[in-house]
């Protein structure tokens, strides 16, 4: 396991179209965190799941935005009826719910750059 | 919530010369401070980091410091080398380690 893989790298799409993105964490991390970087910007935080629960979304994260984590393992982030502003890379995170003292281990993947046109 | 603030967003530097990137936040319950390095076309990746109950941590030619009266932390690099050159972000978050809030990202350019 060399580290949080996502896909596609890449994905175009005609605006009113829906798209997916796949995550697969690092296999021991029981968190997995999808976070969102337009150009020029830092990452913003969009939603985060311990194993299979999705404890905490974004007002960012609208109802077009939907993520899931069924098995705990893989997850999906989807995005029905794209519009111009989704345009961004769309990056994954995972980490391990490890005690205070022994650090963070937040691991980004590469990121899916989504393009709406 | 948190607000991460960050300074400068382009910055260039001789090979050779020391860089230093400074921030600060907002919330006082943030206790962990990462920084990330990221280059074209890639995830951000965690060079350092330090806890709000440390006031500086060094790694080879890395540095951060923390201001935790004054909201304040930065990194500084010494001995800049070309392949330094990349986008440098500071983040905050709470002792959760659920949500990291980060800065808007400073482009370092280390000219050879």
């Amino acid at each position: 396991d060399t580290g949080v893989s996502q896909n596609p790298r890449h994905k175009i799409t005609k605006r009113g179209q829906n798209v997916t993105f796949r995550c697969d964490p690092i296999s021991e991390h029981n968190r997995l965190y999808w976070y969102r970087q337009t150009l020029g910007q830092g990452p913003e935080f969009l939603t985060y799941f311990q194993n299979e629960a999705q404890l905490e979304k974004s007002r960012l994260l609208s109802d077009r935005f939907s993520a899931e984590r069924p098995k705990g393992s893989f997850s999906t982030l989807e995005i029905q009826r794209t519009e111009q502003g989704d345009s961004a890379m769309y990056l994954c995170a995972s980490s391990q719910n490890r005690r205070r003292d022994r650090g963070f281990g937040y691991t980004f993947g590469s990121g899916t750059r989504l393009t709406v046109v | 919530g948190e607000n991460v603030e960050q300074h400068p967003s382009t910055l260039s530097v001789q090979e050779g010369d020391s860089a230093v990137i400074k921030c600060t936040y907002s919330d006082s319950a943030s206790n962990y401070f990462p920084w990330y390095k990221q280059e074209l076309g890639k995830g951000p990746q965690l060079i350092i980091d330090i806890r709000s109950n440390v006031g500086e941590k060094k790694d080879q030619r890395i540095a951060v410091t923390l201001n935790k009266t004054a909201k304040h932390f930065s990194l500084h690099i010494t001995e800049t080398q070309p392949e330094d050159s990349a986008v440098y972000f500071c983040a905050a978050t709470d002792g959760g380690y659920q949500k990291v809030t980060f800065g808007i990202g400073t482009k370092l350019q280390v000219i050879p």
